[in-house]
């Protein structure tokens, strides 16, 4: 399958600071991107989907101005935590897909906010 | 919501092939069915995805009944490796604004 790639795979940061973290698709365009995060034994959340070159839809309870999303490029999107507080500490995983549409996953990034 | 039910836990046997099956009763004539799995603290990985026709790669095999409101992922000859979270997930094709919304998936143990 193609290759998405996530970075940093893990950060602590402290309270108030912000954080960014970076999804790229390797060997294809990715048209669309989607923003996911996981609580521990639970299943994955979708938090918002973006478009390259549009401003990403958030699902229904997220704020946009804590989750900050970007899509700049068919091979680049970044999620920005502003002013991360401990109840976001969480498991962020981001997706890609293509024209083709199937989606592929980046390895997900552990937030611990102290 | 997700459109999907799966039992939430399966055992299995290793070498022993492995049939998770999915309900997805509301599905929409333009709706593809996908299999993804996550193990442990990683993304989750893209098994096999068909919209009718019965789908096989080198991962596994996905049946889907005529009426389309059912389907079964098929692990041939399960390992240890295997033993992981299975999801089943119904979607349009994202140019169509097709979102992957996750369930509560089927939670394989395949045992020696």
């Amino acid at each position: 399958g193609a290759v998405v790639s996530q970075h940093p795979s893990r950060v602590i940061c402290k309270s108030g600071t912000s954080v960014k973290i970076e999804c790229r698709s390797l060997d294809f365009q990715a048209t669309t991107m989607f923003w996911y995060r996981q609580f521990p034994k639970k299943s994955l959340m979708l938090m918002a989907t973006s478009n390259e070159g549009s401003k990403a839809t958030y699902e229904q309870g997220v704020e946009k101005d804590k989750f900050l999303i970007n899509h700049a490029s068919l091979t680049l999107s970044t999620l920005t935590v502003t002013s991360a507080h401990p109840e976001d500490s969480s498991f962020y995983i981001c997706s890609a897909a293509g024209t083709g549409g199937s989606a592929f996953f980046g390895q997900g990034t552990r937030l611990t906010v102290v | 919501d997700a459109k999907t039910t799966q039992p939430p836990s399966m055992d299995c046997a290793e070498g022993r092939a492995a049939n998770l099956p999915c309900n997805h009763s509301t599905i929409s004539g333009n709706e593809y069915v996908y299999w993804y799995r996550q193990i442990h603290s990683q993304g989750p990985q893209y098994i096999i995805h068909g919209l009718k026709n019965n789908e096989t790669n080198e991962m596994a095999s996905l049946i889907i009944t005529e009426d389309r409101k059912s389907s079964t992922l098929i692990l041939p000859h399960a390992t240890l490796r295997d033993t992981a979270v299975y999801y089943c997930i119904v979607r349009v094709a994202p140019n169509q604004g097709g979102k992957l919304i996750f369930g509560q998936g089927t939670e394989l143990s395949v045992k020696p």
